[in-house]
């Protein structure tokens, strides 16, 4: 089994503010993969990326940059210049062979304007 | 990009009554599904996996006779909720994999259900 912990609760940034969120993983496999989706008040999970356990390359998508570090196994997330609209709830999830989900808690980030 | 429905979004109902939610694919075949339940504040908790055609394999603490699982085609899956009680007011998530979509899963929106 895996394990992903999201040790922030809830965050509160004013706009315009950069912000990481913080995402640690625990597995056992060597191949796994790591996800982080968004979710608005509407419920709906957004994809926002997809690793896997052999690209260690970071990632950068407009606002958003991830940081995946093996060696500390850690998978964090920043947004840049945040704006009201990020306010969401983030889960970081890892995904195993058998294609198993595994959420953290999640982490409420909420951008004050 | 793969898209997954669920339907409905919300429903009441009341107490002792059973339930049906639906869960599509409707731009691929899911070979596989997974039914989530998330509490308020909470997060996604996976109730059960269910192959097209065969039975769902349920986690540890799930009660298979009161969460019924169906996959009988490659784009529908449905989750029954048996003599449902207050506390199963939840919201519950569907997610589906393809062929040769490994390591993926495309989640549907979601059903609020609420049971007074």
């Amino acid at each position: 089994a895996q394990k992903v912990t999201q040790a922030q609760t809830e965050i509160s940034v004013v706009e315009k503010e950069d912000v990481t969120l913080d995402c640690v993983y625990e597995t056992r496999d060597t191949t796994y993969y790591l996800f982080w989706y968004k979710q608005p008040p509407s419920g709906e999970l957004v994809f926002l990326i997809r690793r896997n356990s052999f690209d260690e390359q970071n990632e950068i998508s407009g606002r958003y940059s991830w940081n995946f570090q093996k060696s500390t196994s850690s998978f964090n997330f920043t947004i840049t210049a945040s704006q009201v609209v990020d306010s969401a709830v983030y889960f970081c999830a890892s995904g195993d062979n058998f294609n198993k989900f595994y959420f953290g808690s999640g982490t409420k980030l909420n951008v004050k304007p | 990009g793969a898209v997954v429905s669920q339907h409905p979004s919300r429903v009441i109902c009341k107490s002792g009554t059973s339930v049906k939610i639906e869960c599509r694919s409707l731009d691929f075949q899911a070979t596989t599904m997974f039914w989530y339940r998330q509490f308020p504040k909470q997060s996604l908790m996976l109730m059960a996996t269910s192959n097209e055609g065969s039975k769902a394999t349920y986690e540890q603490g799930v009660e298979k006779d009161k969460f019924l699982i169906n996959h009988a085609s490659l784009t529908l899956s449905t989750l029954t909720v048996t003599s449902a009680h207050p506390e199963d007011s939840s919201f519950y998530i569907c997610s589906a994999t393809g062929r040769g979509a490994s390591y993926e899963q495309y989640f549907g929106p979601g059903t609020r259900l609420t049971v007074t």
